[in-house]
């Protein structure tokens, strides 16, 4: 097994432009979510998803964009970048949804927003 | 809404001492405790966590946690470190019924030697 695989590592994006972060998963897992981590703030979560088809916001949702179109893959969409979204960000996943499960989180994705 | 306190941003402790990282969580009637480890450039991993049952959890690592719930706290200790568990150790909560998981800042262990 993979895991949860992120692409890119990195990425640097000027102002205004739109990208999406990929996220997959190899492991059949119903919960995936989507995580940023700024110094000293810790994890913030932006979307999760419970299941393909099924998506919601977390803390931090806004200027960005979920869809779950299948248990593997959740991606995430930038519509028009800002410099404040320059941070690194974390795909996680985990087996169940009810709070109980360890998330497996990817290796993580780095950009700069100029 | 729930959220988790890391009380100490950084901890630097010489190798082979003991070491207590501490985590509070805002009340709520049943709560699921996690603490996970950051090291260098790379995703988080799980330690240990606290679902139900005994109070004292123990994890990957030689790391244990004590669950307090008169005190809302979750505190991750080990009593003997090594260089190698230099990280960045993050306590996380779930509510019951709830999808969201909620971190800490973060505490950057630094184990010197």
């Amino acid at each position: 097994n993979a895991g949860v695989t992120q692409t890119p590592k990195f990425q640097v994006l000027k102002t205004g432009q739109s990208m999406t972060l990929q996220c997959a998963q190899d492991m059949n897992h119903e919960y995936m979510s989507w995580y940023r981590q700024d110094p000293g703030m810790g994890l913030r979560l932006i979307h999760y998803s419970v299941g393909a088809g099924i998506t919601d916001q977390g803390e931090v949702p806004n200027g960005y964009n979920v869809s779950r179109s299948t248990t593997e893959d959740f991606p995430l969409r930038l519509l028009s970048a800002a410099p404040s979204q320059t941070s690194v960000y974390f795909c996680a996943s985990s087996p169940g949804t009810g709070g109980t499960d360890t998330q497996y989180f990817g290796p993580g994705t780095r950009l700069t927003v100029l | 809404a729930q959220s988790v306190t890391q009380l100490d941003s950084q901890v630097p402790v010489f190798e082979e001492a003991p070491v207590e990282l501490r985590c509070n969580y805002s009340s709520s009637v049943s709560v699921y405790l996690f603490w996970y480890v950051q090291y260098p450039n790379q995703g988080l991993q799980l330690l240990l966590k606290y679902l139900s049952g005994s109070t004292l959890v123990k994890g990957i690592n030689g790391f244990e946690a004590e669950f307090n719930k008169s005190q809302t706290s979750f505190h991750l200790r080990k009593p003997s470190v090594h260089i190698s568990d230099t990280a960045e150790y993050f306590c996380a909560v779930s509510d019951t019924g709830t999808y969201k998981y909620i971190f800490g800042t973060g505490t950057r262990l630094k184990v010197l030697a």
